[in-house]
C-alpha cells in the first residue's frame, strides 16, 4: 500500500519559516493537501491541490509538490500555527495521510 | 452555512455494530462527496470510506474492507456508514468530511465535530 512520510516532530521560532515535509513514491505525480489540527479540534484545510488555500487561509501558508517530496511552507510563523500537520494524497481511490507532524512554536 | 453533522458513536462490545450518521447542510450534497476519517486516541488521521463516481462507486480502506458499509440518502442529505464485526483497534473519533471539488477525489474542505466509537467488553 502506499506511504507518506512526514517527520514526527519539529520547532520553530516565531517569524522563522517552516518547512514541513511529506515524502512518498513518485509523489510529485499525485495532487498533495495538508490539514492543520489542533487540539480537541477537527482538521482545518490549509492547502489543497500542492499549492491553492483555501478562503480564509491566511498567505502564510503555501505549498509546493516535486519529485517524491511535497512541502509546506509557513512563513512569519505564529505562535497560533502550533498543531499537528497532516498531509495527504490519493492513491488508486483510496486517501492516504501523512502520519503527521508536530510544530511547536518556542 | 455549509456543515456537517456526526452521530450514533458509542460503547459497542467486540464483534458488535453500530451505524453513525453523518447530516449534511449548505451544499449540494448529490455533487460533492463525502468520506469517513478516523482518528484513534493520540494517533493520526486514517481514511475509512468514501465515494467516487458521483457516489455510484464505492472505496473503503483495507483495514475496514468487508466490515464496513458507507451508504446515503439523497432525500435527507445524510451519509451513513454501517460498522459490523467491530475491534478494538476501531476505536476512533469517527469524521465525515467533504471534498472541496465537485465529483472528483480530493480534498476535504469541511469536517464534522466527529463521533466517539469505543470497542470494549
Amino acid at each position: 500500500s502506499y506511504e507518506l512520510t512526514q517527520p514526527p516532530s519539529m520547532s520553530v521560532s516565531p517569524g522563522q519559516t517552516a518547512s514541513i515535509t511529506c515524502s512518498g513514491y513518485k509523489l510529485g505525480d499525485k495532487y498533495v493537501c495538508w490539514y492543520q489540527q489542533k487540539p480537541g479540534q477537527s482538521p482545518v484545510l490549509v492547502i489543497y491541490q500542492d499549492v491553492k488555500r483555501p478562503p480564509g487561509i491566511p498567505e502564510r501558508f503555501s505549498g509546493s509538490n516535486s519529485g517524491k517530496t511535497a512541502t509546506l511552507t509557513i512563513s512569519g510563523t505564529q505562535a497560533m500555527d502550533e498543531a499537528d500537520y497532516y498531509c495527504q494524497a490519493w492513491d488508486r481511490s483510496t486517501a492516504v495521510f501523512g502520519g503527521g507532524t508536530t510544530l511547536s512554536v518556542l | 452555512e455549509v456543515q456537517l453533522l456526526e452521530s450514533g458513536g458509542g460503547l459497542v462490545q467486540p464483534g458488535g455494530s453500530l451505524r453513525l450518521s453523518c447530516a449534511a447542510s449548505g451544499f449540494n450534497f448529490r455533487t460533492y462527496a463525502v468520506n469517513w476519517v478516523r482518528q484513534a486516541p493520540g494517533k493520526g488521521l486514517e481514511w475509512v470510506s468514501g465515494f467516487s463516481d458521483g457516489g455510484v462507486t464505492t472505496h473503503y480502506a483495507e483495514s475496514v474492507e468487508g466490515r464496513f458499509t458507507i451508504s446515503r440518502d439523497t432525500s435527507n442529505n445524510t451519509v451513513y456508514l454501517q460498522m459490523n464485526s467491530l475491534r478494538a483497534e476501531d476505536t476512533a473519533i469517527y469524521y465525515c468530511a467533504k471534498d472541496v471539488l465537485r465529483g472528483s477525489q480530493s480534498a476535504f474542505d469541511i469536517w464534522g465535530q466527529g463521533t466517539k466509537v469505543t470497542v470494549s467488553s
